[in-house]
C-alpha cells in the first residue's frame, strides 16, 4: 500500500457546484496533515492545515478521519479559478521531518 | 509576504557536471526541505534539514547529493555528478511549524 493515495481524477465539476475528494494514509502514526493546490508547472502552494476536529477556510472544509486514515477536501461554489491539482501532505510525526505527498487530484472546473 | 526565493529558475546542464542550486527560506523558519518532481508525475521528497544538520533523506538522496545552510540564509543542493534521470522541478521549501512554504523551484535539464 502506497504511503499517501489519492484519486487521481479528473473530477469535471460544473462551475458553482460542490466536489469532495479523499486521501488515504497508511502510517497510523501520522501527526500532521495539508492539503496544498498545484497549478500546471508551479509549484504547491498551502490551501490549508487539516485539524483532527476539522476546519473550514472560505469555501474548503478539511476533514480528518483518523480510525479510518484519511482526509477530505470539499470545495463549495466551485470557481473556474479552483481547476488545479490538489495534493495531500501527510507529516510522519513530531520525530520525524518529512512530509510525503501523494500523487494529487485533478479537479477541473467548467462553465 | 515573505517567500522563499530559488536560483537559478532554470539550469542546463552535462551529464556528469555538479550543479548547485540555490535557496533562500523564510528567514524566521527552522525546517529546510528539497523536494523534486520529474515533469507529469508526483512530488518527491528528498531531504529534510534542522538545527544545521540533515534530520531526514530518502533513497533518492544518494552520495551524489548534498546540501549546506553555508551562511544562515542561503540553503544549497549540489548534485556532484548529474545523470539523465537527474532532470526534474527542484523545490525548496521551508517551514516554521505548520506545512511548509514552496519557492517557485528549479528546473534542471541534464544533457
Amino acid at each position: 500500500r502506497k504511503e499517501v493515495e489519492q484519486d487521481p481524477g479528473p473530477f469535471n465539476v460544473p462551475e458553482g457546484a460542490t466536489v469532495a475528494f479523499n486521501c488515504t494514509y497508511s502510517n497510523s502514526a501520522s501527526q500532521s496533515f495539508f492539503w496544498y493546490r498545484q497549478d500546471c508547472r508551479k509549484e504547491p502552494k498551502l490551501l490549508m492545515s487539516v485539524y483532527s476536529s476539522g476546519n473550514e477556510d472560505g469555501r474548503f472544509t478539511a476533514q480528518l478521519n483518523r480510525a479510518s486514515q484519511y482526509i477530505s477536501l470539499l470545495i463549495r461554489d466551485s470557481k473556474l479559478s479552483d481547476s488545479a491539482t490538489y495534493l495531500c501532505v501527510v507529516n510522519r510525526g513530531a520525530a520525524g521531518n518529512k512530509l510525503t505527498f501523494g500523487g494529487g487530484t485533478r479537479v477541473l472546473v467548467k462553465p | 509576504e515573505p517567500e522563499v526565493t530559488q536560483t537559478p529558475s532554470h539550469q542546463v546542464t552535462q551529464m556528469g557536471q555538479e550543479v548547485i542550486l540555490r535557496c533562500v527560506p523564510i528567514s524566521n523558519h527552522l525546517y529546510f526541505y528539497w523536494y523534486r518532481q520529474i515533469l507529469g508525475q508526483k512530488v518527491e521528497f528528498l531531504v529534510s534539514f534542522y538545527n544545521n544538520e540533515i534530520s531526514e533523506k530518502s533513497e533518492i538522496f544518494d552520495d551524489q547529493f548534498s546540501v549546506e545552510r553555508p551562511d544562515g540564509s542561503n540553503f544549497t543542493l549540489k548534485i556532484r555528478s548529474t545523470k539523465l534521470e537527474d532532470s526534474a522541478m527542484y523545490f525548496c521549501a521551508s517551514r516554521e511549524r505548520g506545512g511548509p512554504y514552496f519557492g517557485p523551484g528549479t528546473r534542471l535539464t541534464v544533457l
